[in-house]
């Protein structure tokens, strides 16, 4: 998997915009980002991906630049539900098969 | 919930026991994946299925480790002779097999948490 660099921790209060970015320099034209996170004591769950053009579903927004080096995905009304670590992934050749998580960054939603 | 389904949520077991987690995938799903996940990081890649056929299983951690999905539908992991280092949680995904760029999401299951003591 191309690699990606997330920040460890980020902090937002409830009913802002939680925005997350993630680096995925060494991406290459075929391959997608996909966003996934995990609740404490769940699985992952799936959110969002994109190539590159700007995705939004019921979930989240996916920005990603144009040169698709660097995405952000935004929670645009954060809860103290979406508290959970959320995952940046590039799968290898855009397979989406064997991901690799990495650590991903821990959002804490306060009131 | 017709979501995936992992069984059981909790094992614990003495060192030297086999253990074995069973996955039923969501049912229109052809693919099926295992991952182990311990405290602090990312669920890490073992192998996965196609159907019954497992394309990829270079990731399992040692010989102890198999896997199998007899009739394409659920799937068996089993941990031979189990250590302290196999302490972790076992988690289970599925998905459709698509051309890139369709929805390729992975779905999991809560996972087994496995103990050795």
């Amino acid at each position: 998997d191309a690699k990606t660099t997330q920040p460890p921790s980020m902090d937002c209060a409830e009913g802002r915009a939680a925005n997350l970015p993630c680096n995925h320099s060494t991406i290459s034209g075929n391959e997608y980002v996909y966003w996934y996170r995990q609740i404490h004591s769940q699985g992952p769950q799936y959110i969002i991906h994109g190539l590159k053009n700007n995705e939004t579903n019921e979930m989240a927004s996916l920005i990603i630049t144009e040169d698709r080096k660097s995405s952000t995905l935004i929670l645009p009304h954060a809860t103290l539900r979406d508290t959970a670590v959320y995952y940046c992934i590039v799968p290898f050749g855009g397979t989406a098969s064997k991901l690799t998580f990495g650590t991903g960054t821990r959002l804490q939603v306060t009131l | 919930d017709t979501g995936v389904s992992q069984n059981p949520r909790h094992k614990i077991t003495k060192r030297g026991q086999n253990v074995t987690f069973r996955c039923d995938p969501i049912s229109e799903h052809n693919r099926l994946y295992w991952y182990r996940q311990t405290l602090g990081q990312g669920p890490e890649f073992l192998t996965y299925f196609q159907n019954e056929a497992q394309l990829e299983k270079s990731r399992l951690l040692s010989d102890r480790f198999s896997a199998e999905r007899p009739k394409g539908s659920f799937s068996t992991l089993e941990i031979q002779r189990t250590e302290q280092g196999d302490s972790a949680m076992y988690l289970c995904a599925s998905s459709f097999a698509t051309p890139p760029g369709a929805n390729r999401a992975l779905h999991f299951g809560n996972g087994t948490r496995l103990t050795v003591t």
